[in-house]
């Protein structure tokens, strides 16, 4: 069954680094393209960014880009988040997802989802 | 960007139907997704492409998708639906995922 487990959250000060992961098992992970969701403390889901089966495309949402980058290593069915330049405004549960289709940019859903880890962005 | 809507809460008793609403400009013209998200638990695929379930999603989950509002409606209401529910689309204009804003359902 498909399995997705990230990995990495804690307690960073504001304009500190983090990297998250996500080991992903049960299916041909470099078929898909892959997503990184968060949910703020009692808030709704905000989609961050996805990356290709092949990581030659990624898009990220305004709130990140320039200081968060998706990444993936197929050779060991991981997916990665850098996140750079923490703000309080970051701290979420974070989510790894599974694209029902290859590309990056399109329609498909998000169909499996990991149980996620939390960032707490705080000094 | 493009802005889906929802309520942020329904009620309704159980073995009622409950219907949820997701507005956005011409969303009909796109393809929309729909997740439960229970207490503590991550988000499920619950209706896909506006109105194809998963395998194990029961009959009594439904959607569909017209002009600028989407809806899912939940038929026959259990206590165990009562749980977040999102929509979500792909918006081509900014290359951006985007989910509703979310509704609480609550089964009285």
């Amino acid at each position: 069954q498909v399995q997705l487990v990230e990995s990495g959250g804690g307690v960073v000060q504001p304009g500190r680094s983090l990297r998250l992961s996500c080991a992903a098992s049960g299916f041909t992970f470099s078929s898909h393209a892959m997503h990184w969701v968060r949910q703020a403390p009692g808030k709704g889901l905000e989609w961050v960014a996805v990356i290709s089966f092949d990581g030659s495309n990624k898009y990220y949402a305004d709130s990140v880009k320039g200081r968060f980058s998706i990444s993936r290593a197929n050779s060991k069915n991981t997916l990665y988040v850098q996140m750079n330049s923490l703000r309080d405004e970051d701290t979420a549960v974070y989510y790894c997802a599974r694209g029902q289709s290859p590309a990056a940019a399109g329609t498909p859903p998000l169909d499996y989802w990991g149980q996620g880890t939390l960032v707490s962005v705080s000094s | 960007s493009y802005v889906l809507t929802q309520p942020p809460s329904v009620s309704v008793a159980p073995g009622k139907t409950a219907r949820i609403t997701c507005g956005g400009y011409n969303i009909g013209t796109k393809s929309i997704h729909w997740y439960q998200q229970k207490p503590g638990q991550a988000p499920v695929l619950l209706i896909f492409y506006d109105s194809d379930r998963p395998s194990g999603i029961p009959e009594r989950f439904s959607g569909s998708n017209s002009g600028n509002t989407a809806t899912l409606t939940l038929s026959r209401v259990e206590a165990g639906d009562e749980a977040d529910y999102y929509c979500q689309v792909w918006d081509s204009n900014s290359d951006h995922y985007v989910f509703g804003t979310g509704t609480k359902v609550t089964v009285l």
